[in-house]
């Protein structure tokens, strides 16, 4: 089976830090995404990427970067944290038509 | 318009009914469609994908409507771990450089009553 791990199950920051959220996937998949899920708004794409060093952004990539230096791990930077990214971030990744989500980051900043 | 619509509910059901959702996509150019079975706190899963001829999995039946652009998933014999929230996706539209991308609805959330 598939294993997505995401570095913190929870973690609380202030305004103005930088925070650096990690995904790990264990199956060689290539593309790797990051969705961020609030309440009444679902699941939003940040970004997502296809190869190393490889990068899209998705619907939403305004405060965020992201790494990919190695195949299996796919980083997402918050440069300078603010209270209206206090979410849940989602890690996935895609094999064939599925997607294989990690157990997720709830992240508040203060 | 949201690209991918669906009733948030709740939806309070008795153990043993029979529920439907409905979900509207916008991008008649969506070319794979699938439910997500999303628990409390917990992360989405793959619940099951729709096809065009409609599928069916034990008691759950996805169904595909190009014509209108609405999926449905029905569950017979409810039990109480149905109770989740169900995700409606999208697949098809794409991105900068021509990467396919999955569009989540909100979800609908169901409760199954003893």
């Amino acid at each position: 089976d598939v294993k997505v791990t995401q570095s913190s199950r929870y973690l609380v920051k202030r305004t103005g830090e930088k925070v650096f959220l990690e995904c790990v996937q264990d199956m060689d998949h290539e593309n790797m995404f990051w969705y961020r899920q609030d309440p009444g708004l679902g699941l939003r794409l940040i970004y997502f990427s296809y190869d190393v060093k490889m990068k899209e952004k998705g619907d939403i990539p305004e405060g965020y970067s992201v790494s990919r230096e190695k195949k299996e791990r796919f980083s997402l930077i918050l440069e300078s944290a603010s209270t209206n990214q206090t979410s849940m971030y989602l890690c996935a990744t895609t094999g064939g038509l599925r997607q294989f989500f990690g157990p997720g980051t709830r992240l508040t900043v203060l | 318009r949201k690209e991918v619509e669906q009733d948030p509910g709740p939806f309070n059901v008795p153990e043993g009914a029979t529920v439907a959702f409905n979900c509207t996509y916008s991008n008649s150019a969506s070319q794979s469609f699938f439910w997500y079975r999303q628990d409390c706190r917990k992360e989405p899963k793959l619940l099951m994908s729709v096809y065009s001829s409609g599928n069916e999995d034990g008691r759950f039946t996805a169904q595909l409507n190009r014509a209108s652009q609405y999926i449905s998933l029905l569950i017979r014999d409810s039990k109480l771990s149905d109770s989740a929230t169900y995700l409606c996706v999208a697949k098809g539209e794409l991105s900068n450089f021509g990467n396919e991308k999955l569009t989540f609805g909100t979800g609908t959330r169901l409760t199954i009553i003893p």
